[in-house]
């Protein structure tokens, strides 16, 4: 069964760093994109960003483009998104989610989400 | 401010049909496939309906999709209590060059 396993909620504050990951299995990691996306306090989905494992080819949302870091170790079958310098807005649930062996919209599997809480 | 429009909330009646609508440009919809998820409280978004009208496995076929110029729509047939959750339409923007969700449509099962 394929599954994405994302790592456990996170409380930082402002100026921080941090990297969540994402961890695949049950498909071939390093053929299919994986893309992250953010929904904070009761709003909508945000795509951010997409990268695909098996040659770490990456796009970025301009909203988010210099914001924040996604890659992927695929020895490890394991994405990542990370900050340098976390500000309170970033706080919000994180998802991150399969896309297609090609280059396209849909997202057909997600992992459980990574809450990240950002406060002083 | 979402690049693709869709109504804050829809309602109707268990049973009943209902229809979400996803309006956007030519450089999104226009141009490229559509996809549908659902979000039930508390949960990870589901994949319902991609290439503008085609259902996963698993995906009832109470769930319909279609795409007509820079506009989608979901249909949902028989609402049942459980169908109540935020329906999100996603594409890619040719102009962005990245993905793109829109704002969300709350459906309540009356």
């Amino acid at each position: 069964d394929v599954q994405l396993v994302q790592s456990g909620a996170e409380v930082k504050k402002p100026g921080e760093s941090l990297k969540i990951s994402c961890k695949g299995s049950g498909y071939s990691f390093t053929s299919h994109w994986i893309g992250w996306v953010r929904q904070m306090p009761g709003k909508g989905l945000e795509w951010m960003g997409i990268i695909y494992p098996g040659d770490s080819d990456t796009r970025y949302s301009p909203s988010f483009q210099g914001q924040v870091t996604i890659s992927a170790d695929k020895s490890i079958s394991t994405a990542y998104l990370q900050w340098s310098s976390l500000k309170a807005s970033d706080t919000a649930m994180y998802y991150c989610a399969r896309g297609s062996t090609v280059l396209s919209p849909e997202f057909d599997y997600w992992g459980q989400g990574t809450l990240v809480t950002v406060s002083s | 401010q979402s690049v693709l429009t869709q109504p804050p909330s829809v309602s109707a009646a268990p049973g009943q049909k209902v229809t979400i609508s996803c309006s956007g440009t030519f450089s999104n919809i226009g141009n490229n496939y559509v996809s549908w998820y659902q979000q039930l409280p508390g949960t990870a978004p589901k994949l319902l309906i991609y290439d503008n009208n085609k259902r996963p496995s698993g995906i009832p076929d109470r769930f319909s999709g279609s795409k007509s110029g820079t506009s989608a729509t979901l249909g949902i047939t028989g609402l049942q209590t459980g169908d109540e959750a935020d329906y999100y339409c996603g594409t890619w923007d040719s102009d962005l060059s990245a993905g793109v969700f829109g704002g969300g449509t709350k459906l309540t099962v009356l």
